[in-house]
């Protein structure tokens, strides 16, 4: 029944080392967030996609990349994690239209050691 | 700028006692707006959305939430808290069919016994 499955739950890396997390969906959904969530704070959009259109936000660190190599898949890179970069990571879909919520999935929480 | 205050960050009640989260949004015209709940390492979950169908609006496990245009409000409630209510809610707020979603700073709910 899971309709946007993040894997894995749990990623240990090492500082500076590349990591990669991924987020699949079985909605057809033409948009896919990545945001990072902190501590006792509300989730940061990173990035979206609107089908193949990537659209970065502004204060995104270009440590952080994305790639969505078809509608199911999205990965979220990190080149050289930083102690900063722990968090949780969730991935989010949504249909077009004003009106439609989106579906988050149970997210990653990375460790940066 | 658009924006969306959650005018509490930490609410408490008694089990069995109405629940009152708050939550304005800062604009000339109605967003689509949602309420989402975060229970501890999870991701979040769609408690109802205000599509402008009717202002006041029913969400799954008991809650509710009114729109009232006047006041740029969109508060939820819950007539009688349970201890499993217990998490992090969201007020979210999307303008247009391309916009993001904006979200609210978040309101920590503790339910004693």
């Amino acid at each position: 029944d899971a309709m946007v499955i993040q894997n894995p739950r749990y990623q240990v890396t090492q500082f500076g080392k590349p990591v990669t997390l991924s987020c699949s969906q079985t909605l057809n959904h033409n948009v896919m967030y990545w945001y990072q969530q902190k501590s006792s704070q509300a989730p940061k959009l990173l990035f979206h996609y609107y089908d193949k259109d990537f659209n970065n936000e502004a204060d995104t660190p270009d440590n952080f990349q994305s790639r969505r190599p078809n509608t199911s898949f999205c990965f979220l890179d990190i080149r050289s994690p930083g102690l900063g970069d722990a968090a949780m990571y969730l991935c989010a879909t949504s249909a077009r239209g004003e009106n439609t919520e989106a579906f988050f999935g149970q997210g990653t929480r990375l460790t940066v050691v | 700028a658009q924006s969306v205050t959650q005018l509490d960050s930490h609410v408490s009640v008694s089990e069995g006692t109405p629940v009152l989260l708050r939550c304005n949004y800062s604009s000339s015209y109605s967003p689509s707006l949602f309420w989402y709940v975060q229970h501890p390492n999870k991701g979040l979950q769609l408690l109802l959305k205000y599509t402008s169908a009717a202002t006041l609006v029913k969400g799954i496990n008991g809650f509710e939430a009114e729109f009232k245009k006047s006041e740029t409000s969109f508060h939820l409630t819950k007539p009688s808290a349970h201890m499993s209510d217990a998490a992090e809610y969201f007020c979210v707020v999307r303008w247009g069919s391309q916009g993001n979603l904006i979200f609210g700073k978040g309101t920590k709910l503790s339910v004693k016994p």
